[in-house]
This record gives structure tokens, C-alpha cells and sequence, in this order.
């Protein structure tokens, strides 16, 4: 069975200060994606990465793969409060076709 | 263009009872997706649903079912509901994209278990 250990499950920030979640596993992926899920809503992909070392930026938020395909960090800058909400990882194995999602890493910024 | 819609949004029952949840896939996604999120942590994969049949199952009870329409809409059924089965229950509807599976997903079914 595929996990992925997320960590820390809870972050409470103030708004200007970094920020690292990661992502772990003891199995290879072929792809892995971040999402993140805001309260009443379902989650939305922030980012897929697919290559290991592949790092990809999106504003303030930096995604990596690790070279060996089985961890991913993501690291946001200056955060804000906006940044608020529930960052899960998804690891997808050989076919594709099923993602296995991480424990969740609950970020609170504070103004 | 719409996205994965689910229905109903909250949806109480008691223990022993039934539950149905319904999901409308984006428009041109023929795979449907359902996952059970407990406690606003992680997500459990249950079922995949593609092209009307089922693709694959997570580690959950046979009282867990569901089908998929030729409309590529989705239903999920709980039966014999225990107060565990209390969760959001999350729909999502993909296109294969870029080598990777990409998934939309609707806001979720609530599910309260007294």
C-alpha cells in the first residue's frame, strides 16, 4: 500500500513568515500533485510535477520533486493570509489512474 | 463550462439507514472518482468509475457501491450507514493531461451519521 506522510499536520503563521509542508513516502511516483482545499470546497490542483528534481514556481508557492520520486516539499513565501486552507499531496503510481493522497497539512495565516 | 457537481451538499441519516450521493462530471470526462474525507484531513480513495464500469476499489466494506451512468454520472451508496461513514464525501471527474491524471472535484456531499 502507497502512503504519504505529510508534514506538519498543523501550521499556525503569521502573515510574512516562510514555510515549508513536506511530502513523504517509501514508494516511487510516476507524477505527484499538490492541492489545496479551502472550507465547503473541494480541493483544487495548485500544481503537478513530474520529473524527479523537477522544481516548478507559482507566485510565492515553490513545489519540488525529489530525485528519487518519492518525497515532494512546497515552500511558500511571504505568506499570506489567503494562503489559508488544507495543502494535500497526491502521488500518482504506474497507470495513472488512481492518486493517492497525503495526510493533509492544515496552514492558518494570521494578519 | 459547469464544473463536477455533487448533491445533496449535507445529508443526515441514522445508523442502519441508507444514503445516496450523486456527482455530475465535467462535460467530456468519462472518469468519475470517489473519496471520503474524515475530519477535513486526508482523502481515502474509494471507487473509479470509467466508461460506465468499475476500475478499481479502495479498502472499504462491500456495503460501499455505486454506479456510473451513460451519462457518465455518478451515484454512491451507503448502506447499513454506521456512525464512522460521518464524512465529506468528494467527487472528482478527470482528463487524462500532461502524463499525469488531473483531477477536478466538486465541493462534497456531507454526510452526518446519528
Amino acid at each position: 500500500t502507497q502512503l504519504l506522510e505529510q508534514s506538519p499536520q498543523f501550521l499556525s503563521i503569521q502573515e510574512g513568515e516562510n514555510l515549508t509542508v513536506y511530502c513523504n513516502s517509501s514508494s516511487v511516483f510516476s507524477s505527484l500533485q499538490w492541492y489545496r482545499q479551502e472550507p465547503g470546497e473541494g480541493p483544487v490542483l495548485l500544481v503537478t510535477v513530474v520529473t524527479g528534481g523537477e522544481v516548478k514556481k507559482l507566485k510565492r508557492l515553490t513545489f519540488q520533486f525529489g530525485d528519487a520520486r518519492k518525497d515532494s516539499s512546497l515552500h511558500i513565501t511571504a505568506a499570506q493570509p489567503g494562503d489559508t486552507g488544507l495543502y494535500l499531496c497526491a502521488g500518482a503510481g504506474t497507470g495513472f489512474q488512481k492518486l493517492v493522497f497525503g495526510t493533509g497539512t492544515r496552514l492558518l495565516v494570521s494578519p | 463550462e459547469a464544473g463536477v457537481t455533487q448533491s445533496p451538499t449535507h445529508l443526515i441519516k441514522t445508523r442502519g439507514q441508507q444514503a445516496t450521493l450523486r456527482c455530475s462530471p465535467i462535460s467530456g470526462h468519462t472518469s468519475v472518482y470517489w473519496y471520503q474525507q474524515a475530519l477535513g484531513l486526508g482523502l481515502q480513495f474509494l471507487l473509479w468509475y470509467d466508461e460506465g464500469e468499475e476500475r478499481n476499489r479502495g479498502n472499504f466494506p462491500p456495503r460501499f457501491s455505486g454506479r456510473q451512468f451513460p451519462n457518465y454520472s455518478s451515484e454512491l451508496n451507503v448502506n447499513a450507514l454506521e456512525l464512522e461513514d460521518s464524512a465529506l464525501y468528494l467527487c472528482a471527474s478527470s482528463l487524462f493531461h500532461s502524463g499525469a491524471n488531473v483531477l477536478t472535484f466538486g465541493a462534497g456531499s456531507r454526510l452526518t451519521v446519528l
